[in-house]
């Protein structure tokens, strides 16, 4: 069965530098989004992308966060300079055209 | 925006018996209610889901149930197992599916 993959599955960086975390999701699928969850606390929306562009994002997805699809088949999230409150595990998801979106196991992301 | 409760957050269950897990949300424009459960070290995966227009839905020992006018909806699973241990998410959409909102999630651990 096909499934959404995450890299890495552990991610540890120093406050201010940059991060990319790296999503494959399901081939034929075309609405993709990035969740994250602090540790403790509930699954956030951060940003969804559809047709090479952000079609919604919240308010914690600022200019230190951005989205790509490089290529056919990557999804990226990078966080240009980070912050101790960034550590948390974000998910990857995706979906076709109907409603059920698939998730990945996720990347825990940890700025010291 | 749209706000959804979950409770409870921990539950204990004996093998076989069932498990109710209760949601409410806020906004009356999601129609669309998933639910996950989430393993360790693993993502969420989906294993039921509702559209506000349906009253119930199962699925052999698991069970949704939506009241659109109290705006709350429940996870039913029957003769619980081990492998039913998890954390389980409840979350709430609107038409476009374009963002989840995710409860704070209930472990249940199922005691043999």
């Amino acid at each position: 069965e096909p499934e959404v993959t995450q890299t890495p599955s552990h991610q540890v960086t120093q406050m201010g530098q940059e991060v990319i975390l790296r999503c494959v999701p399901i081939s034929n699928h075309l609405y993709f989004y990035w969740y994250r969850q602090i540790l403790g606390q509930k699954v956030e929306f951060l940003v969804s992308f559809y047709n090479n562009e952000i079609s919604e994002k919240s308010e914690i997805f600022d200019d230190q966060f951005s989205v790509e699809r490089p290529d056919g088949s990557n999804f990226t999230l990078k966080i240009r300079s980070t912050k101790l409150e960034d550590s948390a595990m974000y998910f990857c998801a995706s979906r076709a055209s109907g409603e059920t979106q698939y998730f990945g196991p996720g990347t825990r992301l940890l700025v010291l | 925006g749209e706000n959804v409760e979950q409770h409870p957050s921990t539950l204990s269950v004996q093998e076989g018996d069932s498990a109710v897990i209760k949601c409410t949300y806020s906004d009356s424009a999601s129609n669309y209610f998933p639910w996950y459960k989430q393993e360790l070290g693993k993502g969420p995966q989906l294993i039921i889901d509702i559209r506000s227009n349906v009253g119930e839905k199962k699925d052999q020992r698991i069970a949704v149930t939506l009241n659109k006018t109290a705006k709350h909806f429940s996870l039913h699973i029957t003769e619980t197992q081990p492998e039913d241990s998890a954390v389980y998410f409840c979350a709430a959409s609107m038409d476009n599916f374009n963002k989840f909102y995710f409860g704070s999630g209930t472990k249940l651990n199922v005691k043999p």
